[in-house]
């Protein structure tokens, strides 16, 4: 298995552009988070799937962000409009059902919003 | 509301030095606690939890609730070590709900 699979790796954009992230979660993991990272907070949760359905987002810092799981194998992230602030690492990660406690993670989209 | 707390952002220690790095936490029930590595140019990934009370990596980390604490140890630095450390908190039977500290670099000086 490959792992995590997020793309793109890199993304920049301008204020006020929709950027769109996404993730593809090891095969048979039944939940899904997305996070974010950045120097001052570290990693924040901003809101995590079960079965593809939401369960806590919580984390979600805005209207301007939102994720959805179509399918078992495929989540995006949403921001839309993208402002300055947004730019961060945004990590998915995904666990199964009976090894709740460890997480596995992707290699981050390194988003900069200019 | 469960929070975690690394109060080092970044440590430097010579390579066969003791190092320690500093997590305490705070939750009102009884947690689980972990330490994540994300070396460089790798992914984020599981070091060690505390409920296995394992040593990985020469890496050991004792739950201490009346100190609501979870330092990260290991008695002599390697090079390899060097990596960004985060400490991790789930609510007990709820591991999905997983908070981080704000992680503290470890650098290794040859």
């Amino acid at each position: 298995d490959a792992g995590v699979i997020q793309s793109p790796r890199h993304e920049v954009t301008e204020m006020g552009q929709e950027v769109t992230l996404r993730c593809k979660p090891i095969s048979g993991h039944d939940y899904l988070f997305w996070y974010r990272q950045t120097m001052m907070r570290g990693l924040e949760l901003l809101i995590y799937f079960n079965n593809n359905v939401p369960i806590d987002d919580s984390g979600m810092p805005e209207d301007r962000f939102s994720a959805k799981m179509p399918n078992a194998s495929f989540s995006t992230l949403k921001i839309q409009p993208s402002e300055p602030r947004d730019s961060a690492v945004y990590f998915c990660a995904s666990s199964s059902r009976n090894q709740a406690d460890t997480q596995y993670f992707g290699p981050g989209t390194r988003l900069t919003v200019l | 509301a469960q929070r975690v707390t690394q109060p080092e952002k970044l440590l430097s220690v010579f390579k066969g030095a003791p190092v320690e790095l500093k997590c305490n936490y705070s939750y009102s029930g009884s947690p689980e606690l972990f330490w994540y590595v994300q070396y460089s140019r790798q992914r984020l990934q599981l070091l060690l939890r505390h409920i296995s009370r394992e040593s990985i990596k020469g890496f050991t980390a004792d739950l201490n609730k009346g100190e609501t604490s979870f330092h990260l140890k290991k008695p002599f630095a390697q090079e390899e070590d060097s990596a960004m450390y985060y400490c991790a908190l789930a609510p007990s039977g709820g591991y999905q709900k997983v908070t981080f500290g704000t992680g503290t670099k470890l650098q290794v000086i040859p």
